[in-house]
């Protein structure tokens, strides 16, 4: 099945700038997606098909792709982007399509 | 105002069952592709099953011949039937509504989940 690795946790100084990765075989042909979900709450949406920003989140955040990762880039990070963070894509190579989540990032912001 | 809110988790002993609810405000379940994520303590998110918009149902291979996902036009509300539960099925559920470019979906819409405990 497709597997999507991300490093456990990120640690950031507030105003500094937060990289997550998410590595998959071939993920260059496949769209990633990002959440982000603070305790106790569902996930957020904050970045589409690799490097799109949904209405009313900030500028801050923005996706990447490179070769077999994708990137999370938070900018100028605040005490509220403290939060775990999950990419996404959709595994067409099984006998149907499934969602498969990376495994999450938290980010301590220090 | 567009919304998802589940209903119906509970405590149930191994071996049990329980029906999910998710009922749908500000647009229409039939016409899109639903879906339940579940996530279980202090653990990350898992995908569990979608239905499409033409009735076609896909699930996980851990809960396949188990769970069952249906809606019910009428009441604009998707449901997940979970049959022969098991401990490791102890999760928040959440249902979600993907959007995006066939096969390249993504979730834009989430409830604030239901918590299914399976104990004895």
């Amino acid at each position: 099945s497709y597997v999507l690795t991300q490093p456990p946790s990120v640690s950031v100084a507030p105003g500094q700038t937060a990289t997550i990765p998410c590595g998959g075989n071939n993920i260059g042909s496949k769209h990633v997606h990002w959440y982000q979900q603070k305790p106790g709450q569902a996930p957020v949406l904050v970045v589409y098909e690799d490097s799109g920003r949904p209405s009313g989140i900030p500028e801050r955040f923005s996706g990447s792709k490179s070769g077999n990762t994708a990137t999370l880039t938070i900018t100028r990070v605040e005490a509220g982007d403290e939060a775990d963070y999950y990419c996404q894509v959709w595994d067409t190579t099984s006998d149907h399509p499934r969602d498969v989540f990376g495994t999450g990032t938290k980010v301590t912001v220090l | 105002e567009v919304q998802l809110v589940e209903s119906g988790g509970g405590l149930v002993q191994p071996g049990g069952s329980l029906r999910l609810s998710c009922a749908a405000s500000g647009f229409t379940v039939s016409t899109n592709y639903m879906n339940w994520v579940r996530q279980a303590p202090g653990k990350g998110l898992e995908w569990v099953s979608v239905i499409y918009s033409g009735g076609s149902t896909y699930y996980a291979d851990s809960v396949k011949g188990r769970f069952i996902i249906s809606r019910d036009n009428s009441k604009n509300t998707l449901y997940l039937q979970m049959n022969s539960l098991r401990a490791e099925d102890t999760a928040v559920y959440y249902c979600a509504r993907v959007r995006g470019s066939y096969l390249n979906w993504y979730f834009d819409l989430w409830g604030r989940g239901t918590l299914v405990t399976v104990s004895s």
